[in-house]
């Protein structure tokens, strides 16, 4: 149902730099909506994460970067930590369906 | 700061209706658009729909265009969502958000209320 198709999983050990893809279409990302991305730790609400073009809301590290490519996005996390273990989604906004959509989700784990 | 607030939630029979509630507080509620987003267990988010700032344009998502309305009270800084003719595939936890300018879902979301549709 999902629009944006993103990994279902990405793993990492501490330290290290991982990236979740966030593909699309003409109709949302390739149309030049922006993609925004946010984080869910487990038992918790959605988080804005980072939105627009790579724009951080207090308190978020810049470890987290993300950039976009035609019809596809990704976000970067560096220097990966244990807290980082958390399901992230991409959204976008689709101008054929006329409406929001939400990424697949991935799920990241900190090896 | 900014507080988002579900409540409504709870177990119904399919096919019955159920009004969901998120009060608001913090910010100058009559200013934004509001979204409702749902995510059955296990599963991810799905957009609802939106709702926006003085409640004159609404748009919903195709699995519920017809069974669900979104309103809002500025009064009382809620918004609403009344959900018709509910069935098992409507069990999840709902969020409300609060709307953001480059078509942002939510810069912030409430905890959330979990429906359930069972017999």
């Amino acid at each position: 149902q999902s629009v944006l198709t993103q990994p279902p999983s990405v793993s990492g050990a501490p330290g290290q730099r991982i990236t979740i893809s966030c593909t699309g279409s003409s109709s949302n990302i390739g149309a030049g909506f922006d993609v925004h991305w946010y984080q869910q730790l487990p038992g918790t609400a959605p988080k804005l994460l980072i939105y627009g073009n790579n724009n951080r809301p207090s308190g978020v590290p810049d470890r987290f970067s993300d950039s976009k490519s035609g019809t596809s996005a990704s976000l970067a996390i560096t220097g990966l930590q244990a807290e980082d273990e958390a399901d992230y989604y991409c959204q976008s906004y689709d101008n054929s369906l006329s409406g929001y959509v939400f990424g697949t989700g991935t799920k990241v784990t900190v090896l | 700061q900014v507080q988002l607030v579900e409540s409504g939630g709870g177990v119904v029979q399919p096919g019955r209706s159920l009004r969901l509630s998120c009060a608001a507080s913090g910010f100058t509620f009559s200013s934004y658009s509001m979204h409702w987003v749902r995510q059955a267990p296990g599963k991810g988010l799905e957009w609802m729909g939106v709702i926006s700032y003085d409640g004159n344009n609404k748009y919903y998502a195709d699995s519920v265009k017809g069974r669900f309305t979104i309103s809002r009270d500025n009064s009382k800084n809620t918004i609403y969502m009344e959900m018709n003719s509910l069935t098992a595939e409507d069990t999840a936890v709902y969020y409300c958000a609060r709307g953001a300018s480059g078509y942002v879902v939510g810069d912030y979301w409430g905890q959330g209320t979990l429906v359930t549709v069972s017999s």
